[in-house]
């Protein structure tokens, strides 16, 4: 069925680098996409968000890609820091009649200091 | 920035009791909540939407007898887990958007630091 996927399960970066976390959505009525981290015994926490009709946003030291053609996106982290480390989730939203958050499977990100 | 609670943040109770985890928005209405159910080191997986004045609507695979759902108000919703198993032990999450309608830079919801169930 439609849903929202992930690459790589589980990532392993050293501190200072840049870090770099796929996802793959199979429904192209999706308009609107978010990335969250969540801590372990904690909610999520909202990152960064972009609209279909981006292809590219920016905040501080994370830049979500979205590329509607092959219906993927990502989400990097400059200079990953070790309190980066956590799970990340893609989510996205699709234009139905109670727009439902669905999220992704998620990648676990290890920063090694 | 909105904040949401929900209590308690953890539980254990024996098999076959119910359970309730309480959701609130504290500094804005919110006219749709939604639960969320995590397993370890799994994703979050929608369980229903909760509007405020109706029934729930849930997911396709959720029991809505097994999962309580009441949204009385614009700024609380339940979750009772009724007659509990151990297969019911999660971490439950609760999230909610403002009446206003989507909730701009904030990645449409806010969430609460979640519930962790535990059935003996």
């Amino acid at each position: 069925g439609e849903s929202v996927g992930l690459h790589l399960p589980t990532l392993s970066v050293q501190e200072g680098d840049n870090s770099i976390i796929n996802c793959a959505y199979s429904n192209s009525a999706s308009d609107y996409f978010i990335w969250y981290k969540q801590e372990s015994g904690k909610g999520p926490q909202f990152i960064i968000d972009i609209r279909s009709n981006m292809d590219k946003r920016q905040g501080q030291r994370v830049t979500v890609l979205l590329n509607k053609t092959v219906k993927h996106l990502s989400l990097q982290i400059a200079a990953t820091q070790p309190g980066d480390s956590a799970v990340y989730f893609c989510a996205e939203t699709r234009k139905t009649s109670y727009d439902k958050v669905i999220f992704g499977p998620g990648t676990s990100l290890s920063v090694i200091p | 920035g909105a904040v949401v609670s929900q209590h308690p943040s953890w539980v254990i109770c024996k098999s076959g009791t119910s359970v309730k985890i309480e959701c609130r928005s504290l500094d804005f209405q919110a006219t749709t909540m939604f639960w969320y159910r995590q397993f370890p080191k799994k994703s979050l997986m929608l369980m229903a939407t909760s509007n405020e004045g109706s029934k729930a609507t849930y997911e396709q695979g959720v029991e809505k007898d097994k999962f309580l759902i009441n949204h009385a108000s614009l700024t609380l919703s339940t979750l009772t887990v009724t007659s509990a198993h151990p297969e019911d032990s999660s971490f439950y999450i609760c999230s909610a958007r403002t009446a206003s309608g989507r909730a701009t830079n904030t990645g449409e919801l806010f969430f609460g630091e979640g519930s962790r169930l535990t059935v003996l």
